[in-house]
């Protein structure tokens, strides 16, 4: 069954880089798939921050774009995102998804909630 | 960017009950594109249909999902009290970007 773990520093300060991981478990990124980061502010609705493919490429949010690396290490399983210069409006539960290209989110994280404060 | 506007905001219904939630797309979703979601406190969406009419894996089939062009529609035939929760509509665009509804509250009346 396929399994994605999020991890990272709950707290972040202002203008700093959030940075998480994403271990994948009982699928290998290898093998194909696109690999996603979502997020959910407090008691808001979720956004699309970017995705990756095994083979690094990579597209993103345009609002987002200018602040936003993801990148996919396939000898641990695992993909990253690092968000930079975040302010408080990036307080937010960030998940990690599987998805088909251009297609449905199918496996999810269980989120990881990044507060951004001084 | 296409924006997805989800209506309403907050369905009351009982159990027993059948639910209509409605996703309008401001421009034209392949239905191949178009996914729904439900999502409880605390937890992570869960995806119940995708191509606008496929259940996902173990969804029961009290969910269905309908539509195209701009109207989409989810079902829930027979309300249990584990289906009152958040459901969210999203779809992938010719922006090369992924959008979501701001979601559907059903809670029990």
């Amino acid at each position: 069954q396929v399994q994605l773990q999020e991890s990272g520093p709950g707290l972040v300060k202002p203008s700093e880089t959030l940075s998480l991981t994403c271990a994948v478990s009982g699928y290998s990124i290898s093998s194909g798939y696109y690999w996603g980061w979502i997020r959910q502010p407090p008691g808001k609705g979720l956004e699309w921050i970017g995705s990756i493919y095994h083979s690094g490429s990579t597209y993103y949010n345009p609002s987002l774009k200018s602040r936003v690396t993801i990148s996919v290490d396939t000898s641990k399983n695992q993909f990253s995102l690092k968000l930079s210069s975040v302010t408080a409006a990036d307080t937010a539960v960030y998940y990690c998804a599987r998805h088909v290209s251009r297609r449905q989110f199918d496996y999810w994280g269980q989120g990881t909630l990044v507060t951004v404060s001084s | 960017e296409i924006v997805l506007t989800q209506s309403p905001g907050t369905l009351s219904l009982s159990p027993g009950e059948r639910a209509t939630l409605s996703c309008r797309a401001s421009q034209s979703v392949s239905s191949s594109y178009l996914a729904w979601y439900q999502q409880k406190p605390g937890q992570a969406p869960r995806l119940l249909i995708y191509g606008a009419s496929s259940r996902a894996t173990g969804i029961p089939d009290r969910f269905s999902g309908s539509g195209s062009g701009t109207d989409f529609t989810l079902t829930i035939s027979r309300l249990e009290p584990e289906d009152f929760a958040v459901y969210y509509c999203q779809q992938y665009g010719s922006s090369l970007m992924y959008t979501f509804g701001q979601g559907t509250k059903l809670e029990i009346k």
